[in-house]
């Protein structure tokens, strides 16, 4: 069955980096796209970037572009975040979620559990 | 950028009885190349991920119970509950995937039991 497991969350100062991974099993990778969703405490939901399955390209929210890098290894199943220039406003759970279908135009049918990413000093 | 709305915020519903929750995109999320609305929605239970239940406006993903429909066209949608369950108390949220790479939420509707 389709598994998405995330780690790398935890708390970090204002202005620090954090890189987050997503390790999938279950399904043929290298095939799907990948989103990064957050949620920040008693909010709704965000999304904030996205990869294509092959990794060629990658979108971002306006409100982490610049600061936040969606990577990839097909090789290792595993999907990433890399978080710079961290504020207090990017206190969440992030999700990683797989794309239903192989292009972007589509919505995501399998999430993780989420990891904690908390910014304060 | 498309904005999504929703209404209401919250809605409490007797067990057996219909909810209705309602999602309004900013502008249409209708292909019309293949006719297709670009607009999913989610469930999310205290302490859960979300879960896909509706895709294409009104396609039902597999294994989410009959009672759960989409409709709409453009940009007014509706999710429906046809006879609430206990289990169904959780927060609905709609998604537009039309305006890709930007793939927006609605602010979310949470359904309690009455």
């Amino acid at each position: 069955q389709v598994q998405l497991v995330e780690s790398g969350g935890g708390v970090v100062q204002p202005g620090g980096s954090l890189r987050l991974s997503c390790a999938a099993s279950g399904f043929t990778f290298s095939s799907y796209g990948m989103h990064w969703v957050r949620q920040a405490p008693g909010k709704g939901l965000e999304w904030v970037a996205f990869i294509r399955y092959d990794g060629s390209n990658k979108y971002y929210a306006d409100s982490v572009k610049g600061r936040f890098t969606i990577s990839r290894d097909n090789s290792k199943n595993t999907l990433y975040l890399q978080m710079n220039s961290l504020r207090a406003e990017d206190t969440a759970v992030y999700y990683c979620a797989k794309g239903k279908y192989s292009g972007y135009d589509n919505p995501t049918d399998y999430w993780g559990q989420g990891t904690l990413v908390t910014v304060s000093s | 950028d498309i904005v999504m709305t929703q209404s209401p915020d919250s809605l409490a519903v007797s067990l057996g009885e219909r909810a209705t929750i309602n999602c309004k995109s900013s502008q249409s999320v209708l292909y019309s190349s293949n006719n297709k609305n670009y607009l999913a929605w989610y469930q999310q239970k205290p302490g859960q991920p979300p879960k896909l239940l509706i895709y294409w406006a009104s396609t039902r993903e597999s294994g989410v119970p009959d009672r759960f429909s989409g409709s709409g066209s453009g940009t007014d949608f509706t999710l429906t509950i046809s006879s609430l369950q206990a289990e169904d108390v959780a927060v609905y949220y709609c998604q537009q995937y039309y305006s890709t790479p930007q793939f927006t939420f609605g602010p979310g509707t949470k359904v309690d039991i009455k």
